[in-house]
Protein backbone atom coordinates (compact mmCIF):
# COMPACT_ATOMS: atom_id res chain seq x y z
CA UNK A 1 0.00 0.00 0.00
CA UNK A 2 1.64 3.26 -0.81
CA UNK A 3 2.05 6.15 2.03
CA UNK A 4 -0.48 8.45 -0.30
CA UNK A 5 -2.92 7.54 -2.37
CA UNK A 6 -4.41 9.75 -5.27
CA UNK A 7 -6.99 9.09 -7.79
CA UNK A 8 -4.52 9.98 -11.04
CA UNK A 9 -7.99 10.47 -12.85
CA UNK A 10 -7.87 12.25 -15.60
CA UNK A 11 -10.84 15.02 -14.54
CA UNK A 12 -12.65 16.81 -17.09
CA UNK A 13 -14.89 19.44 -15.36
CA UNK A 14 -17.10 22.46 -17.00
CA UNK A 15 -15.98 26.21 -16.48
CA UNK A 16 -18.04 27.42 -12.91
CA UNK A 17 -18.62 23.56 -11.67
CA UNK A 18 -16.73 22.95 -7.98
CA UNK A 19 -14.15 20.61 -8.40
CA UNK A 20 -13.55 18.12 -5.56
CA UNK A 21 -9.75 16.42 -5.57
CA UNK A 22 -8.86 13.90 -2.94
CA UNK A 23 -6.16 11.90 -1.18
CA UNK A 24 -5.48 9.41 1.50
CA UNK A 25 -2.43 8.30 3.66
CA UNK A 26 -1.70 5.70 5.75
CA UNK A 27 1.22 6.73 8.13
CA UNK A 28 -0.07 9.16 11.05
CA UNK A 29 3.71 10.73 12.04
CA UNK A 30 3.26 14.17 9.81
CA UNK A 31 3.36 17.33 9.87
CA UNK A 32 2.00 19.13 6.87
CA UNK A 33 -0.50 18.96 4.38
CA UNK A 34 0.24 20.44 0.78
CA UNK A 35 -1.57 20.62 -2.32
CA UNK A 36 1.12 21.36 -5.51
CA UNK A 37 -0.30 22.56 -8.82
CA UNK A 38 1.77 21.48 -11.64
CA UNK A 39 0.78 22.97 -15.50
CA UNK A 40 1.96 21.50 -18.85
CA UNK A 41 5.83 21.20 -19.20
CA UNK A 42 6.44 22.93 -16.17
CA UNK A 43 7.60 21.85 -12.42
CA UNK A 44 5.09 21.73 -9.11
CA UNK A 45 4.36 24.86 -7.37
CA UNK A 46 2.93 25.27 -3.61
CA UNK A 47 -0.81 25.89 -3.67
CA UNK A 48 -1.76 25.26 -0.03
CA UNK A 49 -0.30 23.42 3.24
CA UNK A 50 -2.28 22.91 6.01
CA UNK A 51 -1.14 21.37 9.64
CA UNK A 52 -4.55 20.50 11.48
CA UNK A 53 -7.80 19.38 10.86
CA UNK A 54 -10.75 21.38 9.00
CA UNK A 55 -10.74 23.64 6.40
CA UNK A 56 -8.31 26.21 5.46
CA UNK A 57 -9.29 28.60 2.69
CA UNK A 58 -7.65 30.49 -0.19
CA UNK A 59 -9.89 32.74 -2.45
CA UNK A 60 -11.14 29.99 -4.64
CA UNK A 61 -9.39 27.03 -2.91
CA UNK A 62 -9.94 24.95 0.67
CA UNK A 63 -7.91 23.07 1.79
CA UNK A 64 -9.96 20.03 3.84
CA UNK A 65 -8.15 17.86 6.16
CA UNK A 66 -9.92 15.06 8.36
CA UNK A 67 -7.19 13.31 10.38
CA UNK A 68 -9.77 10.82 12.07
CA UNK A 69 -10.08 9.40 8.36
CA UNK A 70 -6.77 10.13 7.29
CA UNK A 71 -8.34 11.84 4.25
CA UNK A 72 -7.50 14.94 2.21
CA UNK A 73 -9.20 17.21 -0.11
CA UNK A 74 -8.72 20.47 -2.17
CA UNK A 75 -12.00 21.94 -3.24
CA UNK A 76 -11.96 24.40 -5.90
CA UNK A 77 -15.49 26.88 -6.61
CA UNK A 78 -16.28 28.44 -9.86
CA UNK A 79 -13.10 26.51 -11.69
CA UNK A 80 -11.81 28.11 -14.69
CA UNK A 81 -9.74 27.03 -17.57
CA UNK A 82 -6.94 28.79 -16.02
CA UNK A 83 -7.07 25.63 -13.24
CA UNK A 84 -6.30 23.29 -15.84
CA UNK A 85 -3.96 21.38 -14.20
CA UNK A 86 -2.23 18.54 -12.17
CA UNK A 87 -2.88 18.74 -8.74
CA UNK A 88 -0.69 16.69 -6.67
CA UNK A 89 -1.26 15.85 -3.01
CA UNK A 90 1.82 15.70 -0.49
CA UNK A 91 2.33 15.24 3.16
CA UNK A 92 5.54 15.95 4.75
CA UNK A 93 6.14 13.30 7.92
CA UNK A 94 7.82 14.24 11.17
CA UNK A 95 11.04 12.44 9.65
CA UNK A 96 11.84 14.76 6.85
CA UNK A 97 10.62 12.89 4.43
CA UNK A 98 7.52 14.27 1.61
CA UNK A 99 5.10 11.61 -0.08
CA UNK A 100 3.04 12.56 -2.97
CA UNK A 101 0.38 11.34 -4.75
CA UNK A 102 0.11 10.39 -7.68
CA UNK A 103 -1.78 13.28 -8.89
CA UNK A 104 -5.32 14.22 -10.55
CA UNK A 105 -5.00 15.92 -14.19
CA UNK A 106 -7.70 18.33 -14.27
CA UNK A 107 -9.43 20.00 -17.38
CA UNK A 108 -11.50 22.86 -17.01
CA UNK A 109 -13.44 23.51 -20.01
CA UNK A 110 -14.84 26.34 -21.17
CA UNK B 1 11.98 35.64 -7.50
CA UNK B 2 13.27 31.88 -6.40
CA UNK B 3 14.72 30.07 -8.96
CA UNK B 4 15.17 26.38 -9.55
CA UNK B 5 16.87 25.63 -12.65
CA UNK B 6 17.38 22.56 -15.06
CA UNK B 7 20.18 22.95 -17.86
CA UNK B 8 18.32 20.58 -20.41
CA UNK B 9 14.34 21.06 -20.92
CA UNK B 10 14.63 18.00 -23.29
CA UNK B 11 17.03 15.11 -23.64
CA UNK B 12 17.05 12.13 -26.63
CA UNK B 13 20.18 9.77 -25.50
CA UNK B 14 20.59 6.26 -26.99
CA UNK B 15 21.28 3.34 -24.79
CA UNK B 16 24.38 2.87 -22.77
CA UNK B 17 25.14 6.74 -23.25
CA UNK B 18 26.03 8.32 -19.90
CA UNK B 19 23.77 11.20 -19.29
CA UNK B 20 24.52 14.70 -16.94
CA UNK B 21 21.42 16.29 -15.34
CA UNK B 22 22.00 19.85 -14.38
CA UNK B 23 20.39 21.88 -11.49
CA UNK B 24 21.45 24.62 -10.48
CA UNK B 25 19.40 26.95 -7.35
CA UNK B 26 19.89 30.37 -6.22
CA UNK B 27 17.88 30.82 -3.20
CA UNK B 28 20.98 29.54 -0.86
CA UNK B 29 19.07 26.38 -0.27
CA UNK B 30 20.96 23.87 2.07
CA UNK B 31 18.87 20.70 0.77
CA UNK B 32 18.20 19.98 -2.87
CA UNK B 33 16.29 16.54 -4.39
CA UNK B 34 16.18 14.82 -7.96
CA UNK B 35 12.67 12.90 -8.61
CA UNK B 36 11.28 11.52 -11.41
CA UNK B 37 8.16 11.62 -12.57
CA UNK B 38 6.03 9.42 -14.24
CA UNK B 39 2.15 8.54 -15.29
CA UNK B 40 0.11 6.91 -12.43
CA UNK B 41 3.31 6.64 -9.87
CA UNK B 42 3.90 10.54 -9.12
CA UNK B 43 6.83 12.09 -7.91
CA UNK B 44 8.94 8.76 -6.88
CA UNK B 45 12.47 10.50 -5.11
CA UNK B 46 16.15 9.58 -6.52
CA UNK B 47 18.80 11.10 -4.49
CA UNK B 48 18.69 14.48 -1.67
CA UNK B 49 21.37 16.37 -0.63
CA UNK B 50 20.88 17.80 2.72
CA UNK B 51 24.37 19.47 2.30
CA UNK B 52 27.31 19.93 0.13
CA UNK B 53 29.06 16.76 -0.58
CA UNK B 54 26.59 15.51 0.92
CA UNK B 55 24.25 12.52 -0.59
CA UNK B 56 21.58 10.18 0.63
CA UNK B 57 19.74 7.33 -1.69
CA UNK B 58 16.05 8.09 -1.77
CA UNK B 59 13.06 5.39 -2.81
CA UNK B 60 15.03 5.01 -6.37
CA UNK B 61 18.34 5.04 -6.54
CA UNK B 62 19.80 2.22 -8.50
CA UNK B 63 21.35 2.83 -12.00
CA UNK B 64 22.04 6.59 -10.53
CA UNK B 65 24.55 8.40 -9.15
CA UNK B 66 24.52 12.25 -8.06
CA UNK B 67 27.26 15.06 -7.35
CA UNK B 68 27.06 18.08 -4.85
CA UNK B 69 30.11 19.95 -5.58
CA UNK B 70 28.96 23.54 -4.72
CA UNK B 71 25.79 24.57 -2.58
CA UNK B 72 23.85 25.90 -5.32
CA UNK B 73 24.41 22.82 -7.99
CA UNK B 74 23.04 19.14 -7.80
CA UNK B 75 23.93 17.08 -10.57
CA UNK B 76 22.28 13.86 -11.63
CA UNK B 77 24.14 10.84 -13.29
CA UNK B 78 22.68 8.16 -15.76
CA UNK B 79 26.21 6.23 -16.13
CA UNK B 80 24.73 3.87 -18.87
CA UNK B 81 21.14 5.18 -19.63
CA UNK B 82 18.55 2.20 -19.85
CA UNK B 83 15.19 2.57 -21.61
CA UNK B 84 13.07 1.92 -18.34
CA UNK B 85 14.93 5.72 -17.50
CA UNK B 86 13.01 7.45 -19.92
CA UNK B 87 11.44 9.85 -18.02
CA UNK B 88 10.62 13.21 -16.28
CA UNK B 89 13.65 14.28 -14.01
CA UNK B 90 12.43 17.23 -11.53
CA UNK B 91 15.06 18.94 -9.54
CA UNK B 92 13.69 20.51 -6.28
CA UNK B 93 15.35 22.61 -3.36
CA UNK B 94 14.66 22.96 0.20
CA UNK B 95 15.76 25.57 2.79
CA UNK B 96 16.67 23.23 5.92
CA UNK B 97 14.69 23.46 8.72
CA UNK B 98 12.01 25.10 7.20
CA UNK B 99 8.90 24.37 8.71
CA UNK B 100 6.55 23.32 6.18
CA UNK B 101 9.25 21.71 3.92
CA UNK B 102 7.85 23.20 0.98
CA UNK B 103 10.14 22.25 -1.84
CA UNK B 104 10.93 24.39 -5.14
CA UNK B 105 11.01 22.35 -8.00
CA UNK B 106 12.46 23.19 -11.61
CA UNK B 107 10.93 23.23 -14.68
CA UNK B 108 12.05 19.34 -15.38
CA UNK B 109 14.14 17.46 -17.67
CA UNK B 110 12.78 15.11 -20.45
CA UNK B 111 14.41 12.68 -21.29
CA UNK B 112 14.13 9.70 -23.94
CA UNK B 113 16.47 7.10 -24.41
CA UNK B 114 16.27 4.91 -27.35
Amino acid sequence: QKEVEQDPGPLSVPEGAIVSLNCTYSNSAFQYFMWYRQYSRKGPELLMYTYSSGNKEDGRFTAQVDKSSKYISLFIRDSQPSDSATYLCAIYFNNNDMRFGAGTRLTVKP
Amino acid sequence: DVKVTQSSRYLVKRTGEKVFLECVQDMDHENMFWYRQDPGLGLRLIYFSYDVKMKEKGDIPEGYSVSREKKERFSLILESASTNQTSMYLCASRLAGGNTGELFFGEGSRLTVL
